[in-house]
């Protein structure tokens, strides 16, 4: 069956690295986007992507970057990490850009930043 | 901007009990409305959908009408369960470009 994975699940760093976090799609979906998590905002789009070599900020991008080199790919980079980006990230796929798509979700990765 | 506005949490019920849950949204245009369903530790999950004023999506016994005139899209449930405890956010997704507004979450807790 087609899936999204993300990897890690846990991660624990220090202020001042940078993060790299992974998400995996075999759903062969042409978007993909990087959500955070945190409590009493919902998900906010960190960066998201319609294609290979397209790559677009979202609403909360500073100290963020990706890259899209394949369809499968969207590694999520923390360029150095801050304990304000102690949060859970997660990584959605979708594949059309009409208003109707559903976005489907991996199972996310808690960050924590020290 | 294009929001969504949920319903306050934590939502303690018990098991039967009829649930609602409600959610408003700004937008332009003619979104499409969502109802998505995260269960402790797991990613969100599509619940229900609905792509267009008085269309109702429903799922395992969920129930939501998109309502153009009063911008809603409120989650029912006649009778709800244990294994409904899980945090609900409703979602909307604009006309170009596949984007998503989440509201904050509502947590729903269901007691025997």
């Amino acid at each position: 069956d087609a899936e999204i994975t993300q990897s890690p699940r846990h991660k624990i760093t220090e202020t001042g690295r940078q993060v790299t976090l992974a998400c995996h799609q075999t759903w062969n979906h042409n978007n993909m986007f990087w959500y955070r998590q945190d409590l009493g905002h919902g998900l906010r789009l960190i960066h998201y992507s319609y294609g290979v070599h397209d790559t677009n900020k979202g609403e909360v991008s500073d100290g963020y970057s990706v890259s899209r080199s394949n369809t499968e790919d969207l590694p999520l980079t923390l360029e150095s990490a801050a304990s304000s980006q102690t949060s859970v990230y997660f990584c959605a796929s979708s594949d059309g850009q009409g208003s109707t798509d559903t976005q489907y979700f991996g199972p996310g990765t808690r960050l924590t930043v020290l | 901007g294009d929001s969504v506005t949920q319903m306050e949490g934590p939502v303690t019920l018990s098991e039967e009990a009829f649930l609602t849950i409600n959610c408003t949204y700004t937008a332009t245009g003619y979104p499409s409305l969502f109802w998505y369903v995260q269960y402790p530790g797991e990613g969100l999950q599509l619940l229900l959908k609905a792509t267009k004023a008085d269309d109702k999506g429903s799922n395992k016994g969920f129930e939501a009408t998109y309502r153009k005139e009063t911008t809603s899209f409120h989650l029912e449930k006649g009778s709800v369960q244990v294994s409904d405890s899980a945090v609900y956010f409703c979602a909307l997704n604009r006309n170009t470009g596949n984007q998503f507004y989440f509201g904050t979450g509502t947590s729903l807790t269901v007691i025997p």
